[in-house]
């Protein structure tokens, strides 16, 4: 069965300093992966995906993640944080039980990033 | 374009009761997602809806329904709610068809917040 692995529930980091958080997946077919966002009392956000293509993939707000399918890995990295991205973000992937189903997501555990001034 | 539109923001039920909960899609989007979020859980797949039809569905109990209008518009059941029900409900749209092997990041609303006292 497909899951996903986020191993930090929080990540501390001072502004302006870079961050990366993990994210490792598990499926045996073809893999669709994202990276959400979810700021307090919200919904989530797309950040970016990973389809198919070239593996390092830039989404909104500086974020960037790569895509290693040796590691099953899709890590996040920010080269500066800001306070305002103190959030938890959410890694998933895209499953299709069945070829007659529609896809669904299954999410990571989620990461608690912490910006402190 | 209006974002996805969750309807109400909070509610506070008792146990045993029953609840309905809202979702308007963003405007052409004709699949729409269903999610709980909790503390413990984190967040775990409920059903998806394509022009009116249940196309995947998640493990949870029968308390657990769901429907779709013609204009895309979707309602989540929840009968004789348990204290374990208290969550974050999280719509969710997408503007292509998922079930023929597209993908296409869902766009989340900011949630019901379920309370069962």
């Amino acid at each position: 069965a497909q899951s996903v692995t986020q191993l930090d529930s929080q990540v501390p980091v001072f502004e302006e300093a870079p961050v990366e958080l993990r994210c490792n997946y598990s499926s045996s077919v073809s893999v669709y992966l994202f990276w959400y966002v979810q700021y307090p009392n919200q919904g989530l956000q797309l950040l970016l995906k990973y389809l198919s293509g070239s593996t390092l993939v830039k989404g909104i707000n500086g974020f960037e993640a790569e895509f290693n399918k040796s590691q099953t890995s899709f890590h996040l990295r920010k080269p500066s944080v800001h306070i305002s991205d103190t959030a938890e973000y959410f890694c998933a992937v895209s499953v299709r039980p069945r070829m007659d189903s529609s896809y669904k997501l299954i999410f990571g555990s989620g990461t608690r990033l912490l910006v402190r001034p | 374009k209006a974002g996805v539109t969750q309807t109400p923001r909070y509610l506070i039920k008792t146990r045993g009761q029953q609840v309905t909960l809202s979702c308007s899609p963003i405007s052409g989007h004709r699949s729409v997602s269903w999610y709980q979020q909790t503390p413990g859980q984190g967040l775990q797949f409920l059903f998806e809806y394509f022009s009116e039809t249940q196309r995947n569905k998640g493990n949870f109990p029968g308390r657990f329904s769901g429907r779709q209008f013609s204009n895309s518009r979707s309602e989540m059941n929840v009968s004789t709610l348990e204290l374990g029900d208290s969550a974050l409900y999280l719509c969710a749209s997408s503007d292509l068809d998922r079930g023929r092997g597209v993908n296409s990041p869902l766009h989340f609303g900011n949630g019901t917040r379920l309370t069962v006292t």
